[in-house]
């Protein structure tokens, strides 16, 4: 089945160390996306992607960073300058208007 | 800047009521707006979606509305049971379509 997964599905941080969320569709997608979402609170852009190679800062950028080798994956890299990371990490990919979202990644910093 | 609220922020009603969830924007030059369900923990699944030139879309009990020179959309669940029972999300299209603003939420639960 098509699809969008996250990996892993929980993640815990130490304080200064930088940490890497993995999204993998196979829906053959060119447009992706991250999302962050804290609690009583909606989801926030934080990267997105329209093709391979090229991506850009959504609202919410600072302390992130990604990389589009591939068309299939869109990998979101929390550093150390993320001062609040711990929330939901929620990746979606979108073909035409139709947006389809993975289960998401809940990061806590211990 | 596009800011989306919604409003109520939680809602519980008996199960069998019909029930309207609202959503304002500010900025009308939108593409389209969307309605997602989101159950808790879990990714957001799509309801339907609604083109800026078009009033309204339906899907089984629901029935998504648009009036964008208002900047408002309801979203009318009829005959509710409690499987509906799940946050809703809505969230608009930048005109160039590239991406989504979502609101806050509301949070619903119904009351077998």
């Amino acid at each position: 089945d098509g699809g969008i997964t996250q990996s892993p599905k929980y993640l815990f941080r130490k304080e200064g160390q930088n940490v890497t969320l993995s999204c993998e569709q196979n829906l053959n997608h060119d447009a992706m996306y991250w999302y962050r979402q804290d609690p009583g609170q909606g989801l926030r852009l934080i990267y997105y992607s329209q093709i391979v190679n090229d991506f850009q800062k959504g609202d919410i950028a600072e302390g992130y960073s990604v990389s589009r080798e591939k068309k299939e994956s869109f990998p979101l890299t929390v550093t150390s300058a993320q001062k609040n990371p711990t929330a939901f990490y929620l990746c979606a990919s979108k073909s035409g208007d139709g947006y389809t979202f993975g289960s998401g990644t809940r990061l806590t910093v211990v | 800047k596009q800011e989306v609220t919604q409003i109520p922020a939680a809602l519980s009603v008996p199960e069998g009521e019909n029930l309207v969830l609202n959503c304002s924007f500010t900025d009308s030059a939108i593409y389209n707006l969307q309605w997602f369900r989101q159950d808790p923990g879990k990714g957001l699944t799509s309801l339907l979606l609604i083109q800026s030139s078009q009033r309204e879309q339906t899907s089984g009990r629901l029935n998504a509305s648009l009036d964008k020179s208002s900047g408002r959309s309801t979203l009318y669940i009829a005959a509710s049971q409690p499987g509906d029972s799940a946050t809703y999300l809505c969230a608009v299209s930048d005109f160039g379509n590239e991406k989504l603003t979502f609101g806050t939420g509301t949070r619903l639960t119904i009351i077998p």
